[in-house]
């Protein structure tokens, strides 16, 4: 079966310092990726989204950037955090094919700056 | 674009009361997806609704999604303490291809008082 991870599970940092946060998948292969922030409980905002190896989109204009330099490791990453990057951090990831799209999601990580 | 709205944004009910959730489309659903959140946890897959008038059952929450496939709706019966949460709809794209990203709509937070 298959298992997404995320780490840390919880985050502070000050403004100004770096950030990596890491999402890897188990138990399939080339799968859709996606990184999402979380405000208030709710409302799920993606940020990048990742169909393989290298290949990034990015949804929104922001400090912040990803990486995939595995097929099943996806990485969030900003070289100087911002007050407003503060949120719930979602990994999630989807088949690459077939008709169904449901996402799984990892257990998020919560970063507070300071 | 396609947005979708949830309707009630929060709900309180005691034990035992039945409740509905809606998730409504501007545009025609192709595939809906009903999720879980537990505050601070990721998002738990519950079930996906493809066709017009389609409904699936998991315990005691009930899914359906309209014939013209604008609304869907979640149903729980006998609520618990345990289904208390956010749910959240997320809608699939309209074309096919590589584009798996997700429509969300903003939760509806459920609480179930003892």
């Amino acid at each position: 079966s298959q298992t997404i991870h995320q780490w840390p599970a919880t985050l502070v940092q000050p403004v100004g310092s770096p950030l990596s946060l890491e999402c890897t998948v188990e138990g399939t292969s080339n799968p859709n990726l996606y990184w999402y922030r979380q405000a208030a409980g709710r409302g799920l905002q993606l940020l990048f989204y990742s169909v393989g190896i290298g290949q990034i989109s990015s949804e929104v204009p922001q400090n912040l950037s990803a990486s995939r330099p595995q097929d099943r490791q996806f990485i969030l990453s900003s070289k100087k955090l911002l007050l407003s990057d503060s949120g719930f951090y979602l990994c999630a990831w989807s088949h690459g094919q077939g008709v169904f799209h449901e996402q799984f999601f990892g257990p998020g990580t919560r970063l507070t700056v300071l | 674009s396609q947005e979708l709205e949830q309707s009630p944004q929060s709900l309180i009910v005691q034990e035992g009361k039945n409740l509905t959730i809606n998730c409504t489309s501007s545009k025609t659903l192709y595939g809906l997806y009903w999720y879980k959140q537990k505050y601070g946890e990721g998002l738990i897959f519950l079930m996906m609704l493809q066709k017009g008038g389609e409904e699936k059952s998991h315990e005691k929450i009930t899914a359906k999604l309209d014939e013209k496939k604008q609304q869907s709706s979640l149903h729980i019966t006998a609520s618990q303490p345990s289904h208390a949460g956010i749910y959240l709809c997320g809608a699939g794209p309209s074309n096919a291809g590589n584009n798996r990203k997700l429509i969300w709509g903003l939760g509806t937070s459920l609480a179930v008082n003892p």
